[in-house]
């Protein structure tokens, strides 16, 4: 999906497909990236999170990917539940400045 | 206990009403936050405190004021507020500024 407006970019996807969600970030200079998961009406949940130092971890059915090339952080679900349905943020943190950024929001819809 | 509380779940209050939003986390975290969130955005850095101390104040009107009486509670007094602070308040914590945060289920806070 695109953002437009007050519109959250929008992925759809099937039950049991995998889904990947993107993030696109600025600062070269951070230190280390989380993945958020946003239910309606509840507090951000924390998924997983990498070091920029490193170039992919993996959780229990995430993993995410870090291209320090391109700026770029991608959250991979493998066999995507309804549970899974939530708007994603990503974060970055930079030591030395105690500066915690979010990103605008992906939202997850799983259809059964 | 590894869970970071808030109470009220759910708030309003007219414009000259004063209330106070309280959060609450025993994981032994020296970093506490405030964010603002609006519906489709992530959430706004509103303060710090690291150690009990406000570190940041991210120029937020002074009919938001802090407050931190010991390490494991964290309370936003309200006084005068507008319509448009209507909004999610959520509350983190982490183990130092810059660590990863952990939220709250937030307050939804209505403004009349």
């Amino acid at each position: 999906g695109e953002s437009v407006g007050l519109h959250l970019p929008t992925l759809s996807v099937q039950e049991g497909d995998n889904s990947i969600i993107n993030c696109a970030y600025s600062n070269s200079a951070s230190d280390y990236f989380i993945w958020y998961k946003q239910e309606s009406g509840k507090g951000p949940q924390f998924i997983i999170d990498i070091r920029s130092n490193m170039d992919k971890r993996q959780g229990q059915r995430v993993t995410v990917l870090l291209n320090k090339t391109v700026k770029h952080l991608s959250l991979q679900i493998a066999a995507t539940q309804p549970g899974d349905s939530a708007v994603y943020f990503c974060a970055e943190i930079k030591y030395n400045f105690n500066k915690f950024y979010f990103g605008s929001g992906t939202k997850l819809n799983v259809k059964p | 206990d590894t869970e970071v509380t808030q109470t009220p779940k759910h708030l309003v209050m007219g414009m000259t009403n004063k209330k106070s939003l309280k959060c609450e986390q025993h994981m032994g975290h020296r970093a506490m936050y405030w964010y603002k969130q609006k519906a489709k955005k992530p959430p706004e850095l509103m303060f710090v405190y690291s150690y009990e101390k406000l570190s940041i104040n991210e120029s937020v009107p002074s009919r938001f004021s802090p407050e931190c009486p010991n390490s494991s509670l964290l309370n936003l007094h309200l006084h005068a507020l507008q319509p448009e602070d209507s909004a999610l308040y959520l509350c983190a914590s982490s183990p130092r500024e810059s660590d990863t945060q952990y939220f709250g289920p937030g307050t939804r806070l209505t403004v009349l």
